[in-house]
């Protein structure tokens, strides 16, 4: 079956980076896209963009360019999304999800970025 | 970018009546060369990542019940929930992928 798993919650503070897997299974990794949403603290969702998984391409929606990186290992089917310069209103869930309409969501990996 | 407006932000109804829900986009979602309305639907519970209801604005995901079903064309789309259930309290969202992606502010579900 299919199944997008990502990482743990992390505990950053402030200026410090993260980097959140997703890794896939049950599917051809790179015959759908990849994309990022974001879910701050009692808000909606965020679309940040997604990664095209045959070409590695990564499109960033607006607000989500700089300090958000999009990657991919094809070789064991995993995206990543790294934040750099990380700020206290970067706290939010991250989840990853396929496709577009997004038919599986990774369970989401909770960022903390506190002192 | 394709703004997604839903109105109401939130609505309260009683077990077993109707719930509808509205969705405007800022620009057509409807594509010419197939006909298809590229907007979908989504059911998010505390707690849990979104999970896919309804896409191509009127298509249903296997295994989401009939009680559930989306409308329109266009513009202008409606949720519509047809006998609503205890399990339907939730946070409700749509999303265009015309264009990039684009979400609804959501629409949250309780009972009243």
């Amino acid at each position: 079956q299919v199944q997008l798993v990502q990482s743990g919650s992390e505990l950053k503070k402030p200026g410090a980076s993260v980097k959140v897997s997703c890794k896939s299974s049950g599917y051809s990794f790179t015959s759908y896209t990849l994309n990022w949403v974001r879910q701050a603290p009692g808000q909606g969702l965020e679309w940040m963009g997604w990664i095209n998984t045959n070409t590695g391409n990564p499109t960033y929606a607006q607000g989500f360019t700089g300090r958000f990186v999009f990657s991919l290992d094809t070789s064991v089917s995993t995206a990543y999304l790294q934040i750099s310069s990380l700020k206290a209103d970067d706290t939010a869930v991250y989840y990853c999800a396929r496709g577009g309409p997004f038919d599986y969501w990774g369970q989401g990996t909770l960022v903390t970025v506190s002192s | 970018d394709i703004v997604m407006t839903q109105s109401p932000d939130s609505l309260a109804v009683s077990l077993g009546e109707r719930a509808t829900i509205n969705c405007k986009s800022s620009q057509s979602v409807l594509y010419s060369s197939d006909n298809n309305n590229y907007l979908a639907w989504y059911q998010q519970k505390p707690g849990q990542p979104p999970k896919l209801l309804i896409y191509w604005a009127s298509t249903r995901e296997s295994g989401v019940p009939d009680r559930f079903s989306g409308s329109g064309s266009g513009t202008d789309f409606t949720l519509t929930i047809s006998s609503l259930q205890a399990e339907d309290v939730a946070v409700y969202y749509c999303q265009q992928y015309y264009s990039t992606r684009t979400f609804g502010q959501g629409t949250k579900v309780e009972i009243k």
